[in-house]
């Protein structure tokens, strides 16, 4: 069972090159999310989208965009990567809003 | 989003019960409680979650006092595997806290042989 698949696992960029991380979930949830994780602390909701067709800001929106694609896939793009951006990114996905997240295995960010 | 306290670290001997306590006092009537566990850098695992009453599945069991303001997640018998940082969140089902996981610093269990 794959569940939540985040592609690529690890990457490197120069400062100011552009990036789409991509999430896609096999679990028919109507709710996906990003995350990013930071050395030694917990998560922060980056963006969400409650159903297919819409996208909030969450916690830490500034520098990022993204995408639901259709109900599957749900992208994070970095337009001008900043060092500050260098990060875990956890990609999530749940059927409602109040039932449990369901997370992928990271895509581990560096930007120099 | 109610906000929730935790010890930053606790110990549990191989084979023993590990409770890991979290205060959560200004929790909403609608908010529920939810504990997720995350092992070295892997992404967060669910673990359990409930509203007022007390929850058990294969992996934990949840109790919540009756005012609702703490709560502890029990693993019946901790093995080495169970060594993780865990979480506890309050998390609501509408309005302006729809969906979100608010993640501190969690709890880091160590469970020793």
């Amino acid at each position: 069972n794959a569940g939540v698949t985040q592609t690529p696992k690890f990457q490197v960029l120069k400062t100011g090159q552009s990036m789409t991380l991509q999430c896609a979930q096999d679990m028919n949830h109507n709710s996906m999310y990003w995350y990013r994780q930071d050395p030694g602390m917990g998560l922060r909701l980056i963006y969400y989208s409650a159903s297919e067709g819409t996208t909030d800001k969450g916690e830490v929106p500034n520098g990022y965009n993204v995408s639901r694609l259709n109900k599957r896939e749900f992208s994070l793009r970095l337009e001008s990567a900043a060092p500050s951006q260098t990060s875990v990114y956890f990609c999530a996905s749940s059927g409602a809003a109040n039932q449990p997240q369901h997370f992928g295995d990271g895509t581990r960010l560096s930007i120099l | 989003d109610a906000k929730t306290t935790q010890p930053p670290s606790m110990d549990c001997a191989e084979g023993r019960a590990a409770n890991l306590p979290c205060n959560h006092s200004t929790i909403s009537g609608n908010e529920y409680v939810y504990w997720y566990r995350q092992i070295h850098s892997q992404g967060p695992q669910y673990i359990i979650h409930g509203l007022k009453n007390n929850e058990t599945n294969e992996m934990a069991s949840l109790i919540i006092t009756e005012d609702r303001k703490s709560s502890t997640l029990i693993l019946p018998h901790a093995t080495l595997r169970d060594t993780a940082v865990y979480y506890c969140i309050v998390s609501g089902a509408g309005g302006t806290s729809y969906g979100k996981l608010t993640f501190g610093q969690g709890t880091i269990l160590t469970v020793h042989p």
